[in-house]
């Protein structure tokens, strides 16, 4: 089983749209999760930190359900510039941070 | 300010050749990191340095060296490129431990090995 898991797409979404992705860790322990996004042959950039209580930022929600080990990305009001490819982080131990292999998402007018 | 350069861009080797990647931060940060991208594959950890003067394994060290003798470069070596080294290598800084500071990553070097 793969450390961290994650639906490659793509999600084919319509402007305005919600979507959600979900990514599934192996390792109990893990203690920081964080969500990255990668536009086509670019770096990856942090989007957010998941904290345990959930959080927000603007359009974007981050949830972790450790009893499921999964985390959550929710965008809302979905914008062309949104298309990319998000990749879900974990470290599930020191100096150790395991990077799924993302989710495609298509954003169309 | 320009975060993380990395240097060169692209490149092309034939196999057994040789060659360094270079990696230049300016936000004064102290842990220095490598890191693959293949298809279908997550980034994966080639080495790293919690500073000036140190270097570790990440998870796919072997065929790969690497000297971090300032603070603000860390340098990649590939001694005898193989096909299999084909990727594209991403340098990244952190100003703490991976676990509470995010990853600030350089444009990436695309190589192939023929």
């Amino acid at each position: 089983r793969k450390e961290v898991e994650q639906d490659p797409g793509p999600f084919n979404v319509p402007e305005g749209a919600t979507v959600a992705f979900n990514c599934t860790y192996s390792n109990s322990a893990s203690q920081s999760f964080f969500w990255y996004r990668q536009d086509c042959r670019k770096e990856p950039k942090l989007l957010m930190s998941v904290y345990s209580s959930g959080n927000e930022d603007g359009r974007f929600t981050a949830q972790l359900n450790r009893a499921s080990q999964y985390i959550s990305l929710l965008i809302r009001d979905s914008k062309l510039s949104d298309s990319a490819t998000y990749l879900c982080v974990v470290t599930p131990g020191f100096q150790k941070l395991v990077f799924g292999t993302g989710t495609r998402l298509l954003v169309s007018p | 300010n320009a975060g993380v350069t990395q240097t060169p861009k692209f490149r092309v080797l034939k196999t057994g050749q040789s060659m360094t990647l270079l990696c230049a931060q300016d936000m004064n940060h102290e842990y220095m990191y490598w890191y693959r991208q293949d298809p279908g594959m997550g980034l994966r950890l080639i080495h790293y340095s919690v500073g000036e003067g140190t270097t570790a394994k990440g998870e796919v060290p072997d065929g790969y060296n690497v000297s971090r003798l300032k603070k603000q470069n860390f340098l990649l070596g590939l001694e005898s490129a193989a096909p299999s080294q084909t990727s594209v290598y991403f340098c990244a800084s952190s100003w703490g431990q991976l676990n509470n500071s995010p990853l600030h990553f350089g444009n990436g070097t695309r190589l192939t090995v023929t």
